[in-house]
């Protein structure tokens, strides 16, 4: 199984800064047909997980453009640029090359 | 409204069995993969299975190989997960979503307790 490994596993950000998600994979998620099947999820506390990253940088519909993810091959980042108190909660990577799809641990982020 | 609605959950004893339901509305159901994740007390999110959309393929995490079934009821539009010879361990939330990788969107979970 593909392991995904995220840093930092806790966040604590001042409202108006930016925060950094580190995602890295234990192999690569590239596919043959070009497309790299890395996804972003976001869980708020006491609610159901959300998609908020497709495909490596792609926003889900709805999605703040605060929101953006970058990477390639086997290492991919979910940055925020100014986060907002709306934003707490555990942030996942998953990747959707192969099955079974495996998350990362999760990454808490706390708005100070 | 696009709508997933589990049911199904609660105490069982171990080796006991339980089944799950997820209700979909709003969206056309036999048309997506469909997916169960679960997730224990306090720790992160992990696949179980999926179904295509004519339910002829299934696809299983290892640890529950051999006891858990996913199945669809296109007629229905519901999903299923019946599960046997249940271990403590799969104590968790239980949350079917649609979509085989762009989980969207989540059931609101129902709690599977196995304790003694």
């Amino acid at each position: 199984d593909i392991v995904m490994t995220q840093t930092p596993l806790s966040l604590s950000v001042t409202p108006g800064q930016p925060a950094s998600i580190s995602c890295k994979s234990s192999q690569s998620l590239l596919h043959s047909d070009g497309k790299t099947y890395v996804y972003w999820y976001l869980q708020k506390p006491g609610q159901s997980p959300q998609l908020l990253i497709y495909e490596v940088s792609s926003r889900f519909s709805g999605v703040p453009d605060r929101f953006s993810g970058s990477g390639s091959g086997t290492d991919f980042t979910l940055k925020i640029s100014r986060v907002e108190a709306e934003d707490v909660g555990v942030y996942y990577c998953m990747q959707g090359i192969n099955l079974p799809r495996t998350f990362g641990q999760g990454t808490k982020v706390e708005v100070k | 409204e696009v709508q997933l609605v589990e049911s199904g959950g609660g105490l069982v004893q171990p080796g006991g069995s339980l089944r799950l339901s997820c209700a979909a509305s709003g969206f056309t159901f036999s048309s997506y993969v469909m997916t169960w994740v679960r997730q224990a007390p306090g720790k992160g999110l992990e696949w179980v299975a999926n179904i295509k959309q004519e339910g002829s393929e299934k696809f299983y995490v290892d640890s529950v190989k051999g006891r858990f079934t996913i199945s669809r009821d296109n007629a229905k539009d519901s999903l299923y997960l019946q599960m046997n010879s249940l271990r403590p361990e799969d104590t968790a939330v239980y949350y079917c979503a649609r979509g085989a990788t762009m989980f969207d969107p989540w059931g609101q979970g129902t709690l599977v307790t196995v304790s003694s």
